[in-house]
């Protein structure tokens, strides 16, 4: 079966990049997304890739995916106070069905 | 890994029924489970949080008399939607946490896509 992941914790000094990793099993996904939730809130949608795309960057984001080693990264530039949350990765089948990781909690060091 | 299942995973009826979409933790005890509703390709809204044994918790603009929440035991929860039209075609997503807020791990069922007629 479908299987994502992602470790949980993750520090970064405020300015430096941060980089989230993800790591998935079923490669037959259609399109790959990035979430955001701050506490007591939604998951926001930050950005998506689609399976046959390498690289896609928007702004301070840049997601990279290796399909040969099955692995999703998203890296933020500059990382600011505010971007401290919980981020999730997803793989999306085109079957309206979703797996998500079990988020990274991203903790920005002043 | 822990497993969390809905059903049914598409349902479609007619407008002015109720439907009821089941969230179940299969391998853990959820303490707390969360409701979202997803548009294509776009965010995940929270809908409510449910604790088991107590009435759920809604976030602001979601009408608790429509969207009925229910957490009877530590691994199921369910979601009614009473009266349902159109505009509520949409896919359910819930999650399922052994702590008490979203900030704990969740882990999330595949979703309950929605058509109503």
């Amino acid at each position: 079966g479908e299987d994502v992941e992602q470790s949980l914790f993750l520090s970064v000094r405020e300015g430096d990049s941060s980089v989230i990793n993800c790591t998935y099993t079923d490669s037959s996904s259609t399109y790959l997304y990035w979430y955001k939730q701050e506490p007591g809130a939604g998951l926001q949608l930050l950005t998506y890739i689609f399976s046959n795309m390498d690289m896609k960057q928007d702004q301070r984001l840049t997601v990279l995916l290796n399909k040969k080693d099955k692995h999703l990264s998203l890296r933020i530039a500059d990382t600011q106070t505010g971007d401290s949350a919980i981020y999730f990765c997803a793989e999306d089948f085109g079957n309206e069905k979703l797996t998500f990781g079990t988020g990274t909690r991203l903790t920005i060091i002043p | 890994g822990a497993v969390v299942s809905q059903h049914p995973s598409r349902v479609i009826c007619k407008s002015g029924t109720s439907v009821k979409i089941e969230c179940r933790s299969l391998d853990f005890q959820a303490t707390t489970m969360f409701w979202y509703r997803q548009f294509p390709k776009q965010s995940l809204m929270l809908m409510a949080t449910s604790n088991e044994g107590s009435k759920a918790t809604y976030e602001q603009g979601v009408e608790k008399d429509k969207f009925l929440i229910n957490h009877a035991s530590l691994t199921l929860s369910t979601l009614t939607v009473t009266s349902a039209h159109p505009e509520d075609s949409s896919f359910y997503i819930c999650s399922a946490s052994t702590g008490a807020s979203s900030t704990d791990t969740q882990y999330f069922g595949p979703g309950t896509r929605l058509t109503v007629l």
